[in-house]
C-alpha cells in the first residue's frame, strides 16, 4: 500500500520569504516521490523528484527538496518565494511493488502576495 | 515539438449518454493514463496502459474503460454518465516502465453530467 499526505491545504507566503510545501508518505518499500506544480486551468508539470541518492534534489524554477527516510517526509522548499509560484502544488509517491503507479496528495495551495 | 492533448477541453452531457473523451500523445511514450482531479482527493487514477493492447484498472474505474489501439492514443468512455463523474480529467504518458521517468500531463477536460 502507498499513501501520502499534504498537511496543509493552503500556504500563504509574502514575496521574497523561504517557501516551504510539506509531504508525508507511507509506504512498504523504497519510494519514489515527486513534485508537481499545476496552474490555474493546466495540466501539472513536473518540479522534481527523488529516486535514490543524495537526499537533497533540485528541481525546476528554484525547487528542491529533501528525502528524509527517518520522518517519511519529502517537503518541498524555495529560498525566495515569488508571486508567479503561487499555484497548486501535488506530491506524489510511486513503488516497484505496485507497477510505479502514482499515488497523489490531495494538493496544497500556495499564495504568495506581494 | 512533443506534446499531449485532450479533446474537448470542456464538455456537459446528460445523464445516462455515453462520453469519449480524447487523449492523443506525440512523445511516443510506451505509458498512459488517466486521471479525474476532485477537489480534497487529488488525483486518482482511472485506468493506464503500458502498451498497445494493454489495459489496466485503476482506483477509480467503475462506469469507465479504455483501448489502446495504437501508442498514440488512449480514448477514456463513459458507458453511461452519471452526476459523480462530473470531474476534471487529465490524460498523462510517461517513457518507461522503470518508474524512474515523470508523467507528462495533458490540459484536462472538465465534464459536467448534468
Amino acid at each position: 500500500a502507498q499513501s501520502v499526505a499534504q498537511p496543509e491545504d493552503q500556504v500563504n507566503v509574502a514575496e521574497g520569504n523561504p517557501l516551504t510545501v510539506k509531504c508525508t508518505y507511507s509506504v512498504s518499500g523504497n519510494p519514489y516521490l515527486f513534485w508537481y506544480v499545476q496552474y490555474p486551468n493546466r495540466g501539472l508539470q513536473f518540479l522534481l523528484k527523488y529516486i535514490t541518492g543524495d537526499n537533497l534534489v533540485k528541481g525546476s524554477y528554484g525547487f528542491e527538496a529533501e528525502f528524509n527516510k527517518s520522518q517519511t517526509s519529502f517537503h518541498l522548499k524555495k529560498p525566495s518565494a515569488l508571486v508567479s509560484d503561487s499555484a497548486l502544488y501535488f506530491c506524489a509517491v510511486s513503488i516497484r511493488s505496485n507497477d510505479y503507479k502514482l499515488s497523489f496528495g490531495a494538493g496544497t495551495t500556495v499564495t504568495v502576495r506581494a | 515539438d512533443a506534446e499531449i492533448t485532450q479533446s474537448p477541453r470542456h464538455k456537459i452531457t446528460e445523464t445516462g449518454r455515453q462520453v469519449t473523451l480524447a487523449c492523443h500523445q506525440t512523445w511516443n511514450h510506451n505509458n498512459m493514463f488517466w486521471y479525474r482531479q476532485d477537489l480534497g482527493h487529488g488525483l486518482r487514477l482511472i485506468h493506464y496502459s503500458y502498451g498497445v493492447q494493454d489495459t489496466n484498472k485503476g482506483e477509480v474505474s467503475d462506469g469507465y474503460s479504455v483501448s489502446r489501439s495504437n501508442t498514440e492514443d488512449l480514448p477514456l468512455t463513459l458507458e453511461s454518465a452519471a452526476s459523480s463523474q462530473t470531474s476534471v480529467y487529465f490524460c498523462a504518458s510517461s517513457e518507461s516502465f522503470s518508474g524512474l521517468d515523470e508523467q507528462y500531463f495533458g490540459p484536462g477536460t472538465r465534464l459536467t453530467v448534468t
